[in-house]
């Protein structure tokens, strides 16, 4: 495609669910990164993957969030048990390879968890 | 603790009038950029700078990376009501291995007619 795509671009849940959040990166990009945007927080690095690996997952805030990437191309960010305190805008972007390459990035998900 | 500490974080201006936004550190980055974001949509990058003491211009825009390579600042001229958005600095920490990049928090700038 053309840039990176996100979905769902919004999503409400309720406290306690799982929810999944889609990357589609740009073709070719072989490294992808996941952020998040909370109001007033700037953009809070989770976890990055070259290929299918993901060396640097430093980022991810609790074991209740993991994420997976598969044929070097679709990523899933997964939360599970959803709190209040997950509401924030889930950002992807990707890179051609990596070290400080411009970074394309996706128009984002917002989620609210009620 | 934020890496880059970015001021202000609002700015509201008319248009016409010159601003300028900081971005420091105490840590040294081996490249620095500056996105925009613009509601409902990702940071687009607007440069990078990489070279200690580096100006670059992009039309009304001016970016400078300080000559240590710890701070940033973005200057623009006759702010126009499309210039509103988020700006964000982002650096590459030297030293990194993995091309981490780590973000301010942004400032938010709106320009009036």
């Amino acid at each position: 495609g053309a840039g990176v795509s996100q979905s769902p671009s919004n999503k409400v849940t309720e406290k306690g669910k799982d929810v999944e959040l889609r990357c589609d990166p740009i073709s070719g990009h072989t490294a992808l990164y996941w952020y998040r945007q909370s109001l007033g927080q700037g953009l809070e690095f989770l976890i990055y993957f070259q290929g299918n690996s993901a060396p640097d997952k430093s980022g991810l805030p609790s074991d209740r969030f993991s994420a997976e990437r598969t044929g070097g191309s679709v990523s899933t960010l997964t939360i599970q048990r959803t709190q209040q305190e997950d509401s924030a805008v889930y950002l992807c972007a990707s890179s051609f390879r990596m070290r400080g390459e411009t970074q394309y990035f996706g128009p984002g998900t917002r989620l609210l968890v009620l | 603790t934020q890496l880059l500490e970015q001021s202000p974080q609002f700015l509201s201006i008319q248009e016409g009038e010159n601003l300028t936004v900081y971005c420091n550190s105490s840590s040294v980055f081996s490249s620095l950029q500056w996105y925009r974001q613009e509601p409902g949509e990702g940071p687009v990058l607007l440069v990078t700078v990489v070279t200690g003491g580096e100006v670059k211009k992009l039309k009304r825009l001016t970016f400078q990376f300080g000559d240590a390579r710890k701070d940033s600042s973005l200057h623009i001229t006759a702010a126009q009501p499309g210039d509103t958005g988020l700006y964000l600095c982002a650096g590459v920490n030297r030293g990194s291995t993995l091309g981490r990049l780590y973000f301010g928090r942004g400032t938010q700038l709106t320009v009036w007619p």
